[in-house]
């Protein structure tokens, strides 16, 4: 029962090259979810999709894409990566968003730590 | 104001102790409410959802109060397992509002 999966665990990149963060869930939830948690800061809410085909932005968009692939995977990728995007990233799916019919939980994945030098 | 708000500790208790934490949130139409629990370095866990008439999962209690906007979680009999970061969630439109949390730190 693999619940939420993410690759890679760590990650070290340079100022400017990008990557893609993989994230991929198998409960058959409909939304998914990309956070990022630095220090003192909480859990902040970079993009969310409600269901496959749709995005939207969250509380810190900027320097990020997503992608609902399908319904099972939802990637996160930075164009341009920046030290102020060092940080560590969650991503976590939930069988619906907050305040809608079914809306529950959410399940998060291992994290991805990111540096950026 | 954040939307959430808790008090960051760290909270130091004995084994066995009994300790509270409590959470206020700023959105009066939020529905939903949860503890979670986070280990160092490790991913967000469900500890529990908080229901208006409040719910008891062993030795954990949590409580909400919609009039003073804030949730609670005691933790009874503590144990040395239980140290961990504890987060507040509320619900707000379409999304998940975390705290930053609060740091318990049981000791032997």
């Amino acid at each position: 029962n693999a619940g939420v999966t993410q690759t890679p665990k760590f990650q070290v990149l340079k100022t400017g090259q990008s990557m893609t963060l993989q994230c991929a869930q198998d409960m058959n939830h409909n939304s998914m979810y990309w956070y990022r948690q630095d220090p003192g800061m909480g859990l902040r809410l970079i993009y969310y999709s409600a269901s496959e085909g749709t995005t939207d932005k969250g509380e810190v968009p900027n320097g990020y894409n997503v992608s609902r692939l399908n319904k099972r995977e939802f990637s996160l990728r930075l164009e341009s990566a920046a030290p102020s995007q060092t940080s560590v990233y969650f991503c976590a799916s939930s069988e619906a968003l907050a305040g809608l019919p079914g809306a529950d939980t959410q399940y998060f994945g291992p994290g991805t730590r990111l540096t950026v030098l | 104001r954040k939307e959430v708000e808790q008090d960051p500790g760290p909270f130091n208790v004995p084994e066995g102790a009994t300790v509270a934490f409590n959470c206020t949130y700023s959105n009066s139409a939020s529905q939903s409410f949860f503890w979670y629990r986070q280990d160092c370095r490790k991913e967000p866990k469900l500890l529990m959802s908080v229901y208006s008439s409040g719910n008891e999962d062993g030795r954990f209690t949590a409580q909400l109060n919609r009039a003073s906007q804030y949730i609670s979680l005691l933790i009874r009999d503590s144990k040395l397992s239980d140290s961990a970061t504890y987060l507040c969630v509320a619900s707000g439109t379409y999304k998940y509002i975390f705290g930053t949390g609060t740091r318990l730190k049981v000791l032997a």
